[in-house]
C-alpha cells in the first residue's frame, strides 16, 4: 500500500524558513517523479514543484521559485522542501504527491497524494 | 500564469449527468494530452479520476470520463451519486514545464 507521509510543517514569522519532509512507503521510491502541492485555506490547488525519479530535474512554480528548493534522498525515500524567505501568502496546506511516471515533466498528474502538513506564515 | 477557467460551481440531481469544462490555452490544455482530472472532499487529500485527459485509473468508477476539444477539457459524470459532491480540479501540463490547476468546481447533487 503505498504510503505518504508529510511533517515539518508548524507557524513561522515572515522572512522565516521550515523544512518539509514526505516519508513515502509501498512503491520503488527512485522510479517516480515527486512533487509538492499546495491549498490556501479555503482556496484551490496550486502545484509547487516537481523532481524527476533521479533528482536529475526539478522545476518550481515561478510564485516560488529562488526561495523554495525540492530535493529527495532515495536511499531513505523521503522527499523534501526547504522553503526560505517565506510570505503570509505561503500559507496552505502542503502536499506530498507520487507522479504516475519516472520524469519530471511532460506527464505529469499525481496518483497517490499524502493528507497534508499545515504552513502557517504570519507574525 | 492564470489558473485555467473552470465554472465555480455546478449542480445536478441522483441519476442524472453533469459536464464541468476546464478551459486554457493552446501553450496548456489544447497543446497537450496531459490533463488530469481530481475530486477532493471536505477536509481530504485530492483523489485521481482522470489522467491524460480520458484515462481513468484502477478502482475509478466507470461513470467518470474525460476528453478535450480544442482548449477545452471535460470532466463527465453520469448517474450523478450524493457521494459525487465535492470539489473538483483539472490540472494541465504547460509548454513552461510547469503544471497548472483549475480554480476548482464544487459539485452539488441535490
Amino acid at each position: 500500500e503505498v504510503q505518504l507521509l508529510e511533517s515539518g510543517g508548524g507557524l513561522v514569522q515572515p522572512g522565516g524558513s521550515l523544512r518539509l519532509s514526505c516519508a513515502a512507503s509501498g512503491f520503488t521510491f527512485s522510479n517516480y517523479a515527486m512533487s509538492w502541492v499546495r491549498q490556501a485555506p479555503g482556496k484551490g490547488l496550486e502545484w509547487v514543484s516537481t523532481i524527476s525519479g533521479s533528482g536529475g530535474s526539478i522545476y518550481y512554480a515561478d510564485s516560488v521559485k529562488g526561495r523554495f528548493t525540492i530535493s529527495r534522498d532515495n536511499s531513505k525515500n523521503t522527499l523534501y522542501l526547504q522553503m526560505n524567505s517565506l510570505r503570509a501568502e505561503d500559507t496552505a496546506v502542503y502536499y506530498c504527491a507520487k507522479s504516475g511516471s519516472y520524469y519530471g515533466s511532460g506527464d505529469i498528474y499525481f496518483d497517490y497524494w499524502g493528507q497534508g502538513t499545515l504552513v502557517t506564515v504570519s507574525s | 500564469q492564470s489558473a485555467l477557467t473552470q465554472p465555480a460551481s455546478v449542480s445536478g440531481s441522483p441519476g442524472q449527468s453533469i459536464t464541468i469544462s476546464c478551459t486554457g490555452t493552446s501553450s496548456d490544455v489544447g497543446g497537450y494530452n496531459y490533463v488530469s482530472w481530481y475530486q477532493q472532499h471536505p477536509g481530504k487529500a485530492p483523489k485521481l479520476m482522470i489522467y491524460d485527459v480520458s484515462i481513468r485509473p484502477s478502482g475509478v468508477s466507470n461513470r467518470f470520463s474525460g476528453s478535450k476539444s480544442g482548449n477545452t477539457a471535460s470532466l463527465t459524470i453520469s448517474g450523478l451519486q450524493a457521494e459525487d459532491e465535492a470539489d473538483y480540479y483539472c490540472s494541465s501540463y504547460t509548454s513552461s514545464s510547469t503544471l497548472l490547476f483549475g480554480g476548482g468546481t464544487k459539485l452539488t447533487v441535490l
